[in-house]
């Protein structure tokens, strides 16, 4: 079983869409959880944390379920420029972050 | 907001050359890594250095690899002798805390061995 394992998509939404993605790690060790953002052959960067008790920021609403070892992310009202990959991000205690292959968002007109 | 600087943005060589990639940290981040892309795949930790020493580092981090802050500031990674298979995107990442609660990447170094 993969370290971190997502869709890739690519998910197709029009502007407004509600999306969601979703994750599944296998460290059940994991100790903390990102959503990271990847714009083309660019860096990632952080978009949340995610937290068990859920977390929202603005249009973003992240989501743990410890038990499940399953995190998501909801995208409300899609915006054109929120096209781009989402990575799911577990740090597994010992100074590393384990990426996923990252979920594609394409948001078109 | 405050950026990693990497330094080349890209770099071409042939195969068997020494490489040596370029960061500089946020000034007070204590956490510096190296993470790698190879093109369409996913982000892949290679090592973690904290405290003048290697915390730890993955599989792909082999004994042509190393990496120092060789004057206190800038931190480098050194590929020995490149392989074909060393291509990819290079990316630095820096941290204030043990837990990576943030990190900040550098825009990245793109090297392609020939």
């Amino acid at each position: 079983r993969k370290e971190v394992e997502q869709d890739p998509g690519p998910f197709n939404v029009p502007e407004g869409a509600t999306v969601a993605f979703n994750c599944t790690y296998s460290n059940s060790a994991s100790q903390s959880f990102f959503w990271y953002r990847q714009d083309c052959r660019k860096e990632p960067k952080l978009l949340m944390s995610v937290y068990s008790s859920g977390n929202e920021d603005g249009r973003f609403t992240a989501q743990l379920n410890r038990a499940s070892q399953y995190i998501s992310l909801l995208i409300r009202d899609s915006k054109l420029s929120d096209s781009a990959t989402y990575l799911c991000v577990v740090n597994t205690g010992f100074q590393k972050l384990v990426f996923g292959t990252g979920t594609r968002l394409l948001v078109s007109p | 907001e405050p950026e990693v600087t990497q330094t080349p943005s890209h770099q071409v060589t042939q195969m068997g050359q020494e490489v040596i990639l370029r960061c500089v940290p946020i000034s007070n981040h204590l956490y510096f890594y190296w993470y790698r892309q190879i093109l369409g795949q996913k982000v892949e930790f290679l090592v973690s250095f904290y405290n003048n020493e290697i915390s730890e580092k993955s599989e792909i981090f082999d004994d042509q690899f190393s990496v120092e802050r060789p004057d206190g500031s800038n931190f480098t990674l050194k590929i020995r002798s490149t392989k074909l298979e060393d291509s990819a995107m290079y990316f630095c990442a820096t941290g204030q805390g043990a837990r990576n609660e943030k990190l900040f990447f550098g825009s990245g170094t793109q090297l392609s061995v020939l």
